[in-house]
């Protein structure tokens, strides 16, 4: 799996949208970038991913960039319950072969969202 | 669907005793994932299951640790013996194509 880098910690106000960066230079082709949170204490939780085109469902939006070597999640209003490590990974999707099947996590990026 | 359950929640054993951690994926998921956290090494993959079969163990800390799929329904991760080094919050996650689901997680305390 490609390594991915993401900033320590953040700091976002409540009601304002939350970007958090992610680069992934050495993406492969066949590699999608996918974004996980966790809540202290709680296991990780799945939030969007996204292959090339810009993705949004209900919890956020994926931006990626034209040479996919970066990704940026956006958070739209942050509220006080989206403080979190958000973890950025990239690997190819299950459906490819066996061997894809790997998620490993780095260690991510502290949100806080202040009032 | 319960989501992936795990048990115990919560285990504090003493050094050199086994610990068996169980887990239970969710219904027709065909990988299964055991990870661990702690503060100072973060969220670490030690082994990843495919259709019951295990794929890369290479996270395995050493030989005291185990794990065994014997279905698709059940999956165990065994420390023994355990040490106090071990202790840590013990996730298990499965999935069946891009998103992947965490179970509540296990702490474990080797005293």
């Amino acid at each position: 799996d490609a390594k991915t880098t993401q900033p320590t910690s953040m700091d976002c106000a409540e009601g304002r949208a939350a970007n958090l960066p992610c680069n992934h230079s050495t993406i492969s082709g066949n590699e999608y970038v996918y974004w996980y949170r966790q809540i202290h204490s709680q296991g990780p939780q799945y939030i969007i991913h996204g292959l090339k085109n810009n993705e949004t469902n209900e919890m956020a939006s994926l931006i990626i960039t034209e040479d996919r070597k970066s990704s940026t999640l956006i958070l739209p209003h942050a509220t006080l319950r989206d403080t979190a490590v958000y973890y950025c990974i990239v690997r190819v999707a299950s459906s490819y072969n066996t061997n894809a099947g790997k998620s490993t996590f780095g260690d991510g990026t502290t949100l806080t969202v202040k009032p | 669907d319960a989501g992936v359950i795990q048990s115990p929640r919560h285990e504090v054993t003493e050094m050199g005793q086994e610990v068996t951690l169980r887990c239970k994926p969710i219904s027709g998921h065909d990988y299964l994932f055991w990870y661990r956290q702690t503060m100072m090494r973060g969220l670490e993959l030690l082994i990843y299951f495919n259709n019951n079969v295990p794929i890369d163990d290479s996270g395995m800390p050493e030989d005291r640790f185990s794990a065994k799929m014997p279905n698709a329904s059940f999956s165990t991760l065994k420390i023994q013996p355990s040490e106090p080094r071990d202790s840590a919050v013990y996730f298990c996650a499965s999935r069946a194509y891009n998103e992947q689901f965490f179970g509540p997680g296990t702490r474990l305390t080797v005293l």
